[in-house]
């Protein structure tokens, strides 16, 4: 069974710091993870994926993420944050081998960027 | 730039009325899902289709139908509007199935439901 946590609801920075939204995820296949961001009153935004290719992923804006398979975890991170970036951001989960679509999505955290 | 377009964005219903939530991609995707976002919960998916007039339930579809005439058009409809299903509706296509595949989402319709 497939299952994402993202560890906080809310995280908030000041402009320039880095940023830190953690993930942890549970899969009984290889996983397929995604990162997407949602603004205000709009719809959600793929920031980056992993497909078992290499474990640093590199998204738009900056941001990116580590898979690390022992620590089943998937945190997204960027050195430094801007106003622009404060938007609530989902971890999503996907199986690849399933016969449907297996497509779990996080809670949500919301990213707070301070001047 | 690839689109999914949801036509209405804001839409407030009393309860027991039929309610149209209509979704048009211009990606030629053979796949779309209608998801339901709230506070706290994620995103929840409601049903799904990966061909014209095919379509599956998803985790959530009571109180819901859907509808795929034309590959490019995935409705939902409710029945009978209730008030818990007053909600923020996301709408989805994807490619057929890949490894990793990717949604592309519409803006989202927020009903209300009085």
């Amino acid at each position: 069974a497939q299952s994402v946590t993202q560890l906080d609801s809310h995280v908030s920075v000041s402009e320039g710091t880095p940023v830190l939204l953690r993930c942890n995820y549970s899969s009984s296949y290889s996983p397929s993870l995604f990162w997407y961001v949602q603004h205000p009153n709009k719809g959600l935004q793929l920031l980056l994926k992993y497909t078992s290719a290499a474990t640093l992923v590199k998204g738009i804006n900056g941001f990116e993420a580590e898979f690390k398979k022992s620590e089943t975890s998937f945190h997204l991170t960027k050195p430094s944050a801007h106003m622009s970036d404060a938007a609530e951001y989902f971890c999503v989960v996907s199986d690849p081998d399933g016969g449907g679509f297996k497509t779990i999505f996080g809670a949500g955290t919301r990213l707070f960027v301070k001047a | 730039d690839v689109k999914v377009t949801q036509s209405s964005r804001y839409l407030v219903k009393r309860t027991g009325e039929k309610v149209f939530l209509e979704c048009v991609q211009d990606m030629d995707h053979e796949n779309m899902f209608w998801y339901r976002q709230d506070p706290g919960l994620g995103l929840r998916l409601i049903y799904f289709s990966y061909d014209v007039k095919m379509k599956e339930k998803g985790d959530i579809p009571e109180g819901y139908s859907v509808s795929r005439e034309k590959k490019e058009r995935f409705s939902l409809i409710l029945e009978s509007a209730s008030t818990n299903q007053t909600s923020m509706y996301l709408c989805a296509s994807s490619p057929p199935r890949q490894l990793a595949r990717s949604l592309f989402f519409g803006e989202g319709s927020r009903l209300t439901v009085l």
